[in-house]
């Protein structure tokens, strides 16, 4: 009965590889969103999506492309991976886009090593 | 202006003393302020949050103030205990931000028994 949950939770791959990381939200909530934890344990949002739909698109490489197939699922696709994405990505969702009256629900994060 | 800037980025506190963490923003569109509480190898968690029509918010041992004049506001928790040893992260938002919660830097805090 997890409610926002990701696979993997370990990821080592190597360079130039393609990797996907799996989320999904039982919650109901409208609004999915990719995080990225650098080393330094510094939190900064990727993406956004509302109701399947691309909210927030920050500043991130193109090798980088989320797909909602349906409110409940947001998955994150990463081509030509390089060292620097090594990090750990979370997934949230929330019912109120600003995070609002009961804030956002995280996953338990994937871990994602690039050698 | 989309920073919220967090000090200090870590703290150590004797078991039963009380731990402060602090939090400034430019921005003054922001009016949501969530704390949320991160242990290792798992997703951080919303400790409390804050609107600024208030100037302070207590739940439990745990306490938001909030300066709005100052746009600074802050994290106290009472009577530390070593299960409190964690990354604490402040966080601002504004309505119609579709979702953009800027996080602050993090602090990681250690209890000693």
């Amino acid at each position: 009965d997890t409610a926002v949950s990701q696979t993997p939770k370990y990821l080592v791959t190597q360079m130039g590889n393609d990797k996907s990381i799996k989320c999904e939200q039982n919650l109901g909530h409208d609004t999915m969103y990719w995080y990225k934890q650098d080393s330094k344990k510094f939190l900064k949002i990727m993406f956004s999506y509302n109701n399947k739909e691309l909210i927030i698109n920050e500043t991130v490489p193109n090798r980088f492309s989320p797909k909602s197939p349906d409110k409940a699922h947001l998955n994150l696709h990463i081509n030509s991976l390089e060292l620097g994405d090594s990090a750990v990505y979370f997934c949230a969702s929330s019912q109120d886009p600003s995070g609002g009256a009961y804030g956002y629900t995280f996953g338990s994060g994937t871990r994602l090593t690039v050698v | 202006q989309q920073q919220v800037k967090q000090s200090p980025q870590s703290l150590i506190v004797q078991k039963g003393g009380i731990s402060i963490i602090n939090c400034a923003y430019e921005n003054t569109a922001f009016d949501y302020f969530p704390w949320y509480q991160q242990f290792p190898g798992k997703g951080p968690a919303l400790l409390i949050a804050i609107r600024p029509d208030v100037s302070e918010k207590k739940e439990g041992r745990f306490t938001i103030s909030f300066n709005k004049s100052a746009k600074q506001f802050s994290l106290h928790i009472m009577d530390s205990q070593p299960g409190d040893s964690a990354t604490y992260f402040c966080a601002a938002s504004w309505r119609g931000s579709q979702g953009n919660l800027i996080f602050g830097k993090g602090t990681k805090l250690s209890v000693k028994p």
